[in-house]
């Protein structure tokens, strides 16, 4: 079946530290998205990328960073510039090839970080 | 700023009842879609109406489009504890191919 994975599933940083958080899609999507989420909150959003080698920052994306070598994979980096990383971070793609907004968003599971 | 948000914040009801929940957003859109997330899960697409659709139905659930007041509701009928969630709306933000997610609505459904 095909979904988005992002790994690990929990994830702890030591100050000064940066962290990288991985999400792979095999659903053959061309945008991917990277949410953060805190409790009781709605997502805000990091990075996104609508194609390979590009994407464009969010609305926080203060204190991370991203890639978008390969279709399947966008990887988000949580850099130590980020003073507050304590949330849960969710992946999602779609189909995109337009600005309709009129394709539905798959997400993973999520990755919780934490400050050690 | 954001565009859609969610209301009431929480809901508490019966197994058997109805839910009934509110989205309002702020700029005139093409569609809406309401998203699903289980506690520590990831955001499931539930259903997406369209700015020409009044009302759309996908088995227990009825969502509704009122353009005029820049609002919609997602109703479950005849609800099961399984429907225990927090709900978001989305909207786009076509100029830039992304969307607004609300601060949602956790319902409980008490057995």
């Amino acid at each position: 079946d095909g979904g988005i994975t992002q790994s690990p599933k929990y994830l702890f940083r030591k100050e000064g530290q940066n962290v990288t958080l991985s999400c792979e899609q095999n659903l053959n999507h061309d945008a991917m998205y990277w949410y953060r989420q805190d409790p009781g909150q709605g997502l805000r959003l990091i990075y996104y990328s609508q194609i390979v080698n590009d994407f464009q920052k969010g609305d926080i994306a203060e204190g991370y960073s991203v890639s978008r070598e390969k279709k399947e994979s966008f990887p988000l980096t949580v850099t130590s510039a980020q003073k507050n990383p304590t949330a849960f971070y969710l992946c999602a793609s779609d189909k995109t090839g337009g600005s309709s907004g009129d394709q539905p968003q798959h997400f993973g599971d999520g990755t919780r970080l934490s400050i050690l | 700023s954001q565009q859609g948000e969610e209301d009431p914040q929480a809901l508490s009801i019966q197994e058997g009842e109805n839910a009934t929940m509110n989205c309002s957003y702020k700029t005139s859109i093409n569609n809406l879609q309401w998203y699903r997330q289980n506690s520590g899960r990831g955001l499931v697409h539930l259903i997406l109406i369209r700015s020409n659709e009044r009302e759309k139905h996908s088995g227990r659930l009825r969502v509704t489009l009122d353009t005029s007041k820049k609002s919609s509701s997602l109703l479950i009928t005849a609800s099961r504890a399984a429907d225990t969630a927090s709900y978001f709306c989305a909207t786009p933000v076509y100029n830039f191919n992304k969307f607004y997610f609300g601060s949602g609505t956790k319902l409980n459904v008490k057995p």
